[in-house]
């Protein structure tokens, strides 16, 4: 089976730093990718890592260790519309998408 | 404008009934998938399918059913059997299966009166 493990919550001050750790175990790999979701709302596309590295894209940065089997998504100068849950997501060998259960970061004035 | 549509944004079911949700996409990709959404847990795949008449179940099938006769549409119906149906239930579609972003429609709401 697959395993996805992440943070349940977080908070940080708007202005602040905050990284969502995401360790993994599952059979193959074939990419890893994060996703914003807001209260009631549908999951929308944030990044995509296959190589070891990090990628960044504006405020938001992430990075991938296949080797340790680990990911994290780095979110800077955070703003109040940053709170939501942020979900990860490995593609296995089979292609299907297996989610962890999701970060709640709350951002606080 | 090109996207997902999910309909109704809630539904109502009562026991014993059968329900359907609407899912479509004029994004011409050619897979679709559908999640459930339970508080504290991640998405769990219910039904998937890479091409027109054609689809796999994924991990949670029991109590659901769908069928993929036009490339744009995948609905998805929630039998009887299926005990705990209250959830949020989201649509998703990806150009193919491999190694593609998944884009999500903005969800149904299933609550069980």
């Amino acid at each position: 089976g697959q395993n996805i493990d992440q943070p349940t919550e977080m908070t940080a001050t708007e202005g602040a730093i905050v990284q969502i750790n995401c360790t993994y175990q599952t059979s193959g790999f074939n990419g890893l990718f994060w996703y914003q979701q807001h209260a009631g709302e549908a999951p929308t596309f944030l990044s995509y890592n296959v190589l070891d590295g990090l990628e960044e894209k504006g405020r938001f940065s992430s990075f991938l260790s296949r080797s340790k089997g680990y990911s994290y998504l780095l979110l800077k100068e955070l703003q109040m519309k940053d709170s939501a849950s942020y979900l990860c997501a490995v593609l296995s060998n089979d292609y299907k998408l297996s989610f962890g259960a999701g970060t709640t970061v709350t951002v606080r004035a | 404008d090109g996207g997902i549509t999910q309909s109704p944004k809630y539904l109502f079911r009562k026991e014993g009934q059968n329900v359907t949700l609407s899912c479509e996409q004029n994004l011409n990709h050619d897979a679709m998938y559908w999640y459930r959404q339970d508080p504290g847990q991640g998405l769990r795949l219910i039904y998937y399918s890479q091409i027109v008449n054609d689809f796999q179940k994924g991990d949670i099938a029991e109590g659901y059913s769908v069928s993929r006769e036009k490339k744009e549409s995948f609905p998805l119906t929630v039998t009887s059997a299926q005990k705990n149906p209250t959830a949020f239930y989201l649509c998703a579609s990806s150009p193919s299966t491999v190694q593609e972003t998944q884009y999500f429609g903005p969800g149904t709401r299933l609550l069980v009166l």
